[in-house]
């Protein structure tokens, strides 16, 4: 079974507007990480974001902000006044307390409109 | 956070034959991991480096077709041995720090 999805394989959103992208997970761990990474077409991996199973609180990121339900095991990411540059891959990705190793989703494909 | 540098950034080579990727950080780390990522897949991971031990592989992924060194805390390499055009992809290394993890540039691979 998939340990993470993401079902939006592209997405497109006009420029100054939001745009969530979605992530779910799978684990029996009680201690995990989630990660949301942009992969621009140079192929780096930029990091994002973090949330860990036990904050409290929703991470953020100056326009990014993670909607983290624990319950219904999603961990969207949410970008604000999207911007041309924001135009990439972006994976999510988790990490089990048992291992390090990151897992990653397919990815979706955002293109900001100007 | 950690800097690392990664190279070759980008090669082509001949089938059969092997490359060499490095990876050096700047701070000195427990674990490095190293991905592949197929054209237009996600990232799968290859196998964890652990300074003065064997790499852990995971499956799919066999010591002889990626051997890894990893001398010290800093450094590791990973080795595409008898290259074919299916290992044409992007090798990334990554090492952890408490709630981030960072990657390399990448080596985006291209064997003709």
């Amino acid at each position: 079974a998939q340990k993470i999805t993401q079902t939006q394989p592209g997405m497109f959103v006009q420029e100054k507007e939001a745009v969530t992208l979605d992530c779910t997970y799978d684990t029996s761990d009680p201690s995990y990480g989630l990660f949301w990474y942009k992969q621009p077409s140079s192929g780096e991996m930029i990091f994002l974001i973090y949330q860990g199973s036990y904050d409290q609180q929703n991470a953020t990121e100056g326009r990014y902000s993670l909607n983290f339900q624990k319950a219904r095991k999603s961990a969207n990411l949410v970008i604000s006044a999207s911007q041309l540059g924001d135009s990439a891959m972006y994976f999510c990705a988790m990490r089990e307390s048992s291992n390090y190793k990151l897992t990653f989703g397919k990815g979706t494909l955002l293109t900001v409109n100007p | 956070s950690a800097v690392i540098s990664q190279k070759p950034s980008r090669d082509i080579c001949q089938r059969g034959t092997s490359l060499t990727i490095q990876c050096q950080v700047d701070s000195q780390v427990t674990m490095m991991f190293w991905y592949r990522q197929q054209p237009g897949q996600s990232l799968t991971l290859i196998a964890t480096a652990n300074q003065g031990s064997e790499a852990t592989y995971e499956s799919g992924f066999v010591i002889d077709k990626f051997p890894i060194s990893r001398p010290n805390l800093t450094f590791s390499t990973l080795t595409v041995s008898n290259m074919s055009p299916e290992d044409s992809s992007i090798y990334l290394c990554s090492v952890q720090e408490n709630t981030e993890a960072f990657f390399g540039q990448g080596t985006r691979l291209t064997v003709v």
